[in-house]
């Protein structure tokens, strides 16, 4: 089946280590996104990659890092800078143009 | 970052009656715009890509209308039904080409039976 896989379900870490989330897509999607949502904040955008070994910075870039180096693959590294990294997570990819994203079924990051 | 509004943020409706909502955005540049569809524990689904002035799609009770020149797009529910409870997001596409995608905080609807 093709889709969007996110893992895991829930993480859980410490303040202060840095966590990745894995995305992982076989649509043969080459635009892929990281979203945050937080309660009353709808989805925002994180960061985005438009091709292999390529993204640009979302709204809320900051203490976020993310990598591109295949085409089936986003993952999304939450760093020590990032002040309120508790929220759920979600992972989108699509095909370059106007058609629809498919998203994933999110990663609920809880850091204590 | 990209003005995206969607009101009103909330609402209520009674199953049966009709209601919309409105997406607006900067009608400038403009390149297409997406409305999905999220409910409670699943993943945002797509309802709708929209690229031409006037537009209008359809999708059962489900139905948009896009402003392209005033920056606005409306999203109609007929006759509710409480399947239809979700949040509403918007997300406009500004430039040819480009693929950057972010949201509105979207239209959180409740149907009461």
């Amino acid at each position: 089946d093709g889709g969007i896989t996110q893992s895991p379900k829930y993480l859980f870490r410490k303040e202060g280590q840095n966590v990745t989330l894995s995305c992982e897509q076989n649509l043969n999607h080459d635009a892929m996104y990281w979203y945050r949502q937080d309660p009353g904040q709808g989805l925002r955008l994180i960061y985005y990659s438009q091709i292999v070994n390529d993204f640009q910075k979302g709204d809320i870039a900051e203490g976020y890092s993310v990598s591109r180096e295949k085409k089936e693959s986003f993952p999304l590294t939450v760093t020590s800078a990032q002040k309120n990294p508790t929220a759920f997570y979600l992972c989108a990819s699509s095909i370059p143009g106007i058609t629809e994203a498919f998203f994933g079924q999110g990663t609920r990051l809880t850091v204590v | 970052i990209l003005n995206v509004e969607q009101s009103p943020q909330s609402l209520h409706v009674q199953e049966g009656d009709s209601t919309n909502f409105t997406c607006s955005f900067p009608s400038s540049n403009f390149y297409a715009l997406h409305w999905y569809r999220w409910e409670t524990a699943k993943s945002p689904e797509a309802l709708f890509v929209m690229t031409l002035n006037g537009d209008e799609k359809k999708k059962g009770r489900i139905s948009a209308t896009l402003n392209t020149k005033e920056g606005y797009s409306y999203l109609y529910i007929k006759g509710s039904q409480p399947e239809d409870s979700a949040t509403y997001l918007c997300a406009p596409r500004m430039g040819y080409g480009n693929n950057r995608l972010a949201f509105g905080k979207g239209n959180q609807v409740v149907v009461i039976p």
